[in-house]
């Protein structure tokens, strides 16, 4: 079975405050995502990847980085948090574009930034 | 690029059907179907691959219409478990890097 899982379920932190999301895969998958999640503006793609090292931009990517060392981990970083950055974050995962690729969701982050 | 869904919210009894609307204005390569339950992760409903092409998941099912570049989610009898919010997500035809775009989702309330 397809796991994806994200390193904290909640997380609460204060502004400017560096801050690690990480995102774990078992599946082989090339292709992984980072999502934020706002209501009424629906899933929204910060950045991803699609190999080691191979990054990116979404649609909102200001005020984040990524970074993806190993295959199977892909780590969202708030470089200086910001309370506009207090959101629920998913990560997914797929195989590469010739597979019709179905993303995989993680369980999400609510990230509360005071 | 973000397909459009509709409607935005739709309130049902039970057992009365709903449509959930997503249209793109890029040729599709794909269209998936999720829904997501409050403070959960979407959970994968179908995935359609061809033009014209229907599946079905018990009494949720869908279709997809490749020439006007839209997919319909069609659900039946509605059950109070249908509660939630339907996200459609489309691959363009021509994606080299298997993104997909998400609609801003359907909420659906079913009532007792």
């Amino acid at each position: 079975d397809v796991k994806v899982t994200q390193s904290s379920r909640y997380l609460v932190k204060r502004t400017g405050e560096k801050v690690f999301l990480e995102c774990v895969q078992d599946m082989d998958h090339e292709n992984m995502f980072w999502y934020r999640q706002d209501p009424g503006l629906g899933l929204r793609l910060i950045y991803f990847s699609y190999d080691v090292k191979m990054k990116e931009k979404g649609d909102i990517p200001e005020g984040y980085s990524v970074s993806r060392e190993k295959k199977e981990r892909f780590s969202l970083i708030l470089e200086s948090a910001s309370t506009n950055q207090t959101s629920m974050y998913l990560c997914a995962s797929s195989l590469g574009a010739s597979g019709g690729p179905r993303p995989y969701f993680g369980p999400g982050t609510r990230l509360t930034v005071l | 690029q973000q397909p459009v869904q509709s409607p935005q919210a739709v309130i049902l009894r039970e057992g009365e059907d709903a449509v959930i609307n997503c249209s793109s204005s890029k040729a599709l390569y794909s269209v998936h179907w999720y829904r997501q339950k409050h403070g959960e992760a979407p959970v994968f409903l179908m995935i359609l691959l061809k033009g014209g092409e229907q599946k079905g998941h018990e009494k949720i099912s869908a279709s997809f219409n490749e020439k006007k570049q839209q997919s319909s989610l069609y659900l039946t009898a509605s059950q109070l478990s249908y509660s939630g919010t339907y996200f459609c997500g489309t691959l363009d035809r021509g994606s080299t890097l298997g993104r997909l775009y998400f609609g801003r989702g359907t909420q659906l309330t079913v009532w007792p």
